[in-house]
């Protein structure tokens, strides 16, 4: 059964770090990864979407990376901004998508 | 708009109603996904649709619960005498292809369920 981790489980940063969020998985036969933010009340956005054939994807400021082989995979953000503040998510799909608890992200100006 | 659009936003049940949750897909899209999100955790699926067709409801977690499609397009979950544990937000997903692996999902805004 797919279990799906992600550390830490909360995180405060000052305005223009560079941060690295992660996230692990247990059963490495995934077809892919991906990454979601989730702002308060709010649904789930999809950021990054990296096929089990890829080792990362980028988009603007958002880096992932994946290691199929050693269940882990990471969100890297640049430059952080206030406006990074939320939840992030990561998922594992195989059959369905597996989600990670999520890391709270908080970005002090 | 273009999303995914749930409704009603809120809704609160007395313990033993029964409650209907409604999901409007993007137009077009094939897949449709229920997920049930507890307060502090990350979502964990309930079921999914292809079409009308639904391949998968291994998550739902009592015969209480069930969805449907009838049309391929917008999708009903309803909890049948409510339980307290069923609080929860109900997240609704599409995506455009029946493939599962390479189609991102497009989420609604959930509906908040809170059974007193």
């Amino acid at each position: 059964k797919q279990e799906v981790t992600q550390i830490p489980a909360a995180l405060s940063v000052p305005e223009g770090e560079n941060l690295v969020l992660n996230c692990s998985f247990t059963d490495s036969a995934i077809y892919n990864l991906q990454w979601f933010r989730q702002d308060p009340g709010k649904g789930l956005t999809s950021l990054l979407l990296i096929q089990s054939s890829q080792r990362e994807q980028t988009s603007g400021r958002l880096n992932a990376s994946l290691d199929k082989s050693s269940g882990r995979s990471t969100l890297y953000i640049a430059a952080s901004q206030p406006g990074d503040s939320a939840t992030y998510l990561c998922a594992a799909q195989g059959g369905k998508l597996i989600f990670g608890q999520g890391t709270e992200l908080s970005v002090k100006p | 708009g273009a999303g995914v659009s749930q409704s009603p936003r809120y809704k609160v049940a007395k313990r033993g109603q029964d409650v209907a949750l409604r999901c409007d897909p993007i137009s077009g899209h094939v897949s449709l996904f229920w997920y049930q999100q507890a307060l502090g955790q990350g979502p964990e699926f309930l079921t999914y649709f292809q079409n009308e067709a639904q391949l998968d409801k291994s998550g739902l977690p009592s015969d209480r619960f069930f969805a449907e499609r009838p049309e391929g397009s917008v999708s009903t979950l309803k909890i049948q005498r409510t339980q307290q544990e069923d609080s929860a937000v109900y997240l609704c997903a599409s995506s455009l292809s029946g493939r599962l692996y390479n189609s991102p999902l497009h989420f609604g805004n959930g509906t908040r369920l809170t059974v007193t």
